[in-house]
C-alpha cells in the first residue's frame, strides 16, 4: 500500500527557534498534500493544503508566515514552524492524496506524525 | 457504555461484542464520508468511506451506515477485537473545496 513518511518523528527546540517538518510520499506521486495539527485528546485541525508547484491554501486562522508549507515536488512537502513557542508544542500530521483535482474523493494516506515540543 | 472525557468521548465494550461508533457531520454538500483509525502517537489509517448517494456500506468486519436526513454517520464493528482499541474518527470530504474535515473522535475501548 501506499506509504507516507515523516521527518523527524519527533523534536525538541526552544523558543525562538524554527522546525522544518518534512512530508514525503515514497512509493506514489502526491498531487496534494495536507497538514494537520491535533492536540491530546483532540480531532485533526486542517491547517493547509498543498498543491505541488504552488502556494499553499491555508485555513483560517492558521497564520501563513509562522507556518511555511513548501511542496517543491510530488513526493516533498515540508512544514517548517518559525520563531516557535511553546503553545505551538503539538502533533503535526501530514497526508497525501494522488489523482485528479476537485470532484472525487481519493483515498488519503496518512505520515506517522511528528511530535514537537517547544520549551 | 459511553461516557464523555475530557475531550474524547469513550465507548467500552466487551471483547466479541459488537461496536456502533457514531458520528454527526455539518456539511450536507459533502460528497464522501470516512472512517478513520487513530492509535496513540501515531497517524489515522483508513479504514472504510462511503459515498454520499449510498447509505450502507460493507467491510471487513465494519460496516458504516449514512443517514443524510439526520446527518449522521455510524461505524459498526462486528466481534470487536482488543487490537481494535483507538480513537475513531470520521471525516467529510466535499469536493467543492476539495478538503476533509474531521469530526470529534471516539476512543473505544476492548475489555477483555
Amino acid at each position: 500500500g501506499a506509504v507516507v513518511s515523516q521527518h523527524p518523528s519527533w523534536v525538541i527546540c526552544k523558543s525562538g527557534t524554527s522546525v522544518k517538518i518534512e512530508c514525503r510520499s515514497l512509493d506514489f506521486q502526491a498531487t496534494t498534500m495536507f497538514w494537520y495539527r491535533q492536540f491530546p485528546k483532540q480531532s485533526l485541525m486542517l491547517m493547509a493544503t498543498s498543491n505541488e508547484g504552488s502556494k499553499a491554501t491555508y485555513e483560517q486562522g492558521v497564520e501563513k508566515d509562522k507556518f511555511l508549507i513548501n511542496h517543491a515536488s510530488l513526493t516533498l512537502s515540508t512544514l517548517t514552524v518559525t520563531s516557535a513557542h511553546p503553545e505551538d508544542s503539538s502533533f503535526y500530521i501530514c497526508s497525501a492524496i494522488t489523482g485528479l483535482a476537485g470532484g472525487s474523493h481519493y483515498e488519503q494516506y496518512f505520515g506517522p506524525g511528528t511530535r514537537l515540543t517547544v520549551t | 457504555g459511553e461516557s464523555v472525557g475530557l475531550h474524547l468521548p469513550t465507548l467500552s465494550v466487551q471483547e466479541g461484542d459488537n461496536s456502533i461508533i457514531n458520528c454527526a457531520y455539518s456539511n450536507s454538500a459533502s460528497d464522501y464520508f470516512i472512517w478513520y483509525k487513530q492509535e496513540s502517537g501515531k497517524g489515522p489509517q483508513f479504514i472504510i468511506d462511503i459515498r454520499s448517494n449510498m447509505d450502507k456500506r460493507q467491510g471487513q468486519r465494519v460496516t458504516v451506515l449514512l443517514n443524510k436526513t439526520v446527518k449522521h454517520l455510524s461505524l459498526q464493528i462486528a466481534a470487536t477485537q482488543p487490537g481494535d482499541s483507538a480513537v475513531y474518527f470520521c471525516a467529510e470530504f466535499t469536493s467543492g473545496t476539495y478538503k476533509y474535515i474531521f469530526g470529534t473522535g471516539t476512543r473505544l475501548k476492548v475489555l477483555a
